[in-house]
């Protein structure tokens, strides 16, 4: 039932910047919703990484970075590092009362 | 530090009903936030399922609202799910989280449960 579209992968080599879209429609994102990123790692429950489009909670390294415009928005991970490998889900909400989290997307670090 | 640990049966049949329990520690759910619980299906995608303010108000998502109850107890600081009716289809992993406020973020995570339903 995913209503945000990210790509199914990324992937970089250590040290370099890598973005993940998150893109979703008038009725969510565009409408002025706010987005936030989670962070999977394998077997774990989703952490959050990235709130309210781009403020890191206490503890999440600066080498995360999040962004929002019209109905997209965007997490970059720049200085990739062999510990970012994981999923990450963007989230918002929708005006039909519903929590929308996007499709997912795997990093992988090569 | 806030905690959150689900707990319940990890095993289900078809057509009965899906119970979990939320314990949260380190913080008072009658205080205040948003209550909720979220599932993965295996190698899926996470999907909102509800969520209940501490005053007991409820928000379904659509798709499953005619089968889900949440509700709260505030004196145990727990808060529950049920869902009716289940089918192979429900066969994920159940989170619960705390939400910072109505349409945010989910800011504290439970470990998650496996729920299989299967006869």
């Amino acid at each position: 039932q995913s209503v945000l579209t990210q790509p199914p992968s990324v992937s970089g080599a250590p040290g370099q910047r890598v973005t993940i879209s998150c893109t979703g429609s008038s009725s969510n994102i565009g409408a002025g919703y706010d987005v936030h990123w989670y962070q999977q790692l394998p077997g774990t429950a989703p952490k959050l990484l990235i709130y309210g489009n781009s403020n890191r909670p206490s503890g999440v390294p600066d080498r995360f970075s999040g962004s929002k415009s019209g109905t997209s928005a965007s997490l970059a991970i720049s200085g990739l590092q062999a510990e970012d490998e994981a999923d990450y889900y963007c989230q918002s909400y929708d005006s039909s009362l519903v929590y929308v989290f996007g499709t997912g997307t795997k990093v992988t670090v090569l | 530090q806030v905690q959150l640990q689900e707990s319940g049966p990890g095993l289900v049949k078809p057509s009965e009903t899906l119970s979990l329990t939320c314990t949260v520690s380190g913080y008072s759910i009658s205080s205040g936030y948003y209550w909720g619980w979220i599932r993965q299906p295996p190698g899926k995608g996470l999907e909102w399922i509800g969520s209940i303010y501490h005053s007991g108000s409820t928000y379904y998502n659509p798709s499953l609202k005619s089968r889900v109850t949440i509700s709260v107890d505030t004196s145990k600081n727990q808060f529950s799910l049920k869902l009716s009716s289940v089918t192979a289809a429900d066969t994920a992993v159940y989170y619960c989280a705390r939400g910072w406020e109505l349409a945010g973020w989910f800011d504290y995570w439970g470990q998650g449960t496996l729920v299989t339903v299967s006869s």
